[in-house]
């Protein structure tokens, strides 16, 4: 009964470097999403995926980048990390749009 | 993206006693209202999806209600309990979730 599962659960990164976000689930649910959370800001959505093929900009795309692998995957990609992208990422999923969506347990990251 | 707005940003309650707390929207553009609660370390868990003027939702002790016409939702929970202590998120659905930024409620002994 995993339902979203996120890996890694934290992460250190230099300046510069890139790294993958892994995010599956196990639900067979249609949409995926993709938000940061910081202080003070809520979750902010960075990319989403409305089904299987398809992928969407949110509210802060920039320095990001998605694959929607299969209808269980969904990877967030930095490919140079910054310090303004420390935060903690959550992955989330939804059966359709409009429903309840089920949260990982989120990736701290760390960029020094 | 949609506006969300949450009040107030903090709370304190005393246990045994009952409180509730606002979730407001400039428009009623969207699918649904969602609401969620949040528990420190933990991920968020959905707690209420609701579509129409005048939705009325429970679950134990807390319970739901939504104004589309005025642009509000308010959350209320009876008889506070120190489990009750979590960071309450509202989020309109538009096609993806706009969250607000949250209403933390910590409930003393």
């Amino acid at each position: 009964n995993a339902g979203v599962t996120q890996t890694p659960k934290f992460q250190v990164l230099k300046t510069g470097q890139s790294m993958t976000l892994q995010c599956a689930q196990d639900m067979n649910h249609n949409s995926m999403y993709w938000y940061r959370q910081d202080p003070g800001m809520g979750l902010r959505l960075i990319y989403y995926s409305a089904s299987e093929g398809t992928t969407d900009k949110g509210e802060v795309p920039n320095g990001y980048n998605v694959s929607r692998l299969n209808k269980r995957e969904f990877s967030l990609r930095l490919e140079s990390a910054a310090p303004s992208q420390t935060s903690v990422y959550f992955c989330a999923s939804s059966e359709v749009v409009g429903d309840g969506y089920t949260f990982g347990s989120g990736t701290r990251l760390t960029v020094v | 993206i949609l506006n969300v707005e949450q009040s107030p940003q903090s709370l304190h309650v005393q246990e045994g006693d009952s409180t509730n707390f606002t979730c407001s929207f400039p428009s009623s553009n969207f699918y649904a209202l969602h609401w969620y609660r949040w528990e420190t370390a933990k991920s968020p868990e959905a707690l209420f999806v609701m579509t129409l003027n005048g939705d009325e939702k429970k679950k134990g002790r807390i319970s739901a209600t939504l104004n589309t016409k005025e642009g509000y939702s308010y959350l209320y929970i009876k008889g506070s309990q120190p489990e009750d202590s979590a960071t309450y998120l509202c989020a309109l659905n538009d096609y993806k979730l706009s969250f607000g930024a949250g209403t933390t409620v910590t409930v003393r002994a």
